[in-house]
């Protein structure tokens, strides 16, 4: 199935420093949204975007909707040690019958303290 | 209030077995979705429900069916299982499924020998 293109992979930072990862893919999406997930956990929400070149902040994250709709980035300000998890964006549209999430592969992020 | 639940936490059966995994959504929540996650890639989407009528499938084989009950629980079985089975198994609940937040449930790990 379809697998949104997200960079990088993997991030291993020290604590306080900032973090910045982006998703694209190759059709317009109307919603992009950002995930973590943490070990043995779902993914859960951390911020919705809604509007080509909205930006929205939670705390010490923001994300962007790219003004194409085919990207987004996420970025995290003066990491701590429980940021590490796997973060995921998706893409979703409105149209047609259902409201399906299309997932990046995600990014591993460690925070060494 | 409690979250989206799932059960059985963990699962392992052999080649050929069929298995049925069940999803008890947010209280007051009617919509349903499951997706696969495989390990190291991001959650793919398999089916979504809303008042107990399919209203989305993706790209998975027929041996993949769910169902939704008047209580907005949903099973998802799947029949002849395959080694590439393998995966977690994610439940996201919904008001109504027309574009609100997904929630997601620990999910089921299944094994596959």
């Amino acid at each position: 199935g379809q697998q949104l293109n997200q960079s990088p992979q993997s991030m291993f930072i020290q604590e306080g420093e900032d973090v910045s990862m982006n998703c694209t893919s190759s059709s317009i999406f109307n919603t992009w949204l950002w995930y973590k997930q943490d070990p043995g956990e779902g993914p859960v929400l951390l911020i919705a975007l809604y509007k080509a070149g909205e930006l929205t902040s939670n705390g010490r994250l923001t994300a962007q909707f790219g003004i194409t709709r085919k990207d987004s980035f996420l970025n995290i300000s003066a990491s701590i040690p429980s940021d590490v998890g796997i973060y995921f964006c998706a893409g979703r549209n409105s149209g047609g019958s259902n409201y399906k999430l299309t997932f990046g592969k995600g990014t591993l992020l460690t925070v060494n303290p | 209030d409690a979250g989206v639940t799932q059960s059985p936490t963990h699962l392992i059966k052999t080649r050929g077995q069929h298995v049925t995994l069940r999803c008890s959504p947010i209280s007051g929540h009617k919509s349903v979705s499951w997706y696969q996650q495989v390990l190291g890639q991001g959650p793919q989407f398999i089916f979504q429900y809303y008042e107990k009528e399919e209203r989305g499938r993706g790209n998975f084989p027929d041996r993949f069916s769910a169902r939704q009950f008047p209580n907005y629980s949903s099973e998802l079985n799947v029949n002849a299982l395959l080694l590439g089975d393998s995966a977690l198994y994610l439940c996201a609940s919904s008001l109504r499924g027309f574009g609100d937040t997904q929630y997601f449930g620990p999910g089921t790990r299944l094994t596959v020998l």
